[in-house]
């Protein structure tokens, strides 16, 4: 099992600018979230998917962050155009319904920093 | 609005027990997750439930609306972040999340 891995582990980007954040969930999970981590805030939820369709975006921060889910093995999370405030790191997590009360398996993030 | 609450900082000294303590205000939920994280890792599970359980060194106290981490003969190496979790309604998978808990360990 390798887990869930996201890419890339480091973005350094220029404010303005598009960045993609790309994850795999672990293979037959049906559930995949994004969250952000602060220091301030902690994990915050931005949005998560049930077989490949949105359930619920309330925590996407503004419009310029969107989410797709293309099939069950790859999502990705964009950021149109960047700021220096969007800087923190982002972690994928994927989980199996079919198991009760399912823990999250978390991917080792991305640390994107927005200068 | 459903949160999660856990003080940001808890200081203990080696070899000593640990206590970190959560409460909630998510509609619905009864169960608890713990989880560790070191930096540039991935949050990794301790325990989790709706009543008291250990794994390992770890002890998870549970009440409806609060549970406690103890982690029993602390270490350095224990010195991370702790994240509180609860599920709400519909278990739906979706996880949310205290601010953390900063755990510093004292030789």
């Amino acid at each position: 099992d390798a887990g869930v891995i996201q890419s890339p582990r480091h973005e350094v980007t220029e404010m303005g600018q598009e960045v993609t954040l790309r994850c795999k969930p672990i293979s037959g999970h049906d559930y995949l979230f994004w969250y952000r981590q602060t220091m301030m805030r902690g994990l915050e939820l931005l949005i998560y998917f049930n077989n490949n369709v949105p359930i619920d975006d309330s925590g996407m921060p503004e419009d310029r962050f969107s989410a797709k889910m293309p099939n069950a093995s790859f999502s990705t999370l964009k950021i149109q155009p960047s700021e220096p405030r969007d800087s923190a790191v982002y972690f994928c997590a994927s989980s199996f319904s079919g198991q009760g009360i399912s823990p999250l398996h978390f991917g080792n993030g991305t640390r994107l920093t927005v200068t | 609005k459903d949160q999660v609450f856990q003080p940001s900082t808890v200081a203990s000294s080696e070899g000593a027990v640990v206590e970190i303590f959560c409460n909630h205000s998510v509609s619905n939920a009864y169960n608890f997750f713990w989880y560790l994280h070191f930096p540039g890792c991935a949050p990794r599970l301790l325990v989790k439930g709706s009543k008291p359980s250990q794994q390992g060194r770890y002890n998870m106290t549970y009440e409806r609306f609060s549970s406690s981490l103890l982690i029993l003969q602390v270490r350095e190496a224990d010195a991370a972040v702790y994240y509180c979790a609860c599920m709400g309604s519909s278990n739906t998978g979706k996880l949310i999340f205290g601010q953390g808990t900063t755990l510093q360990v004292k030789p």
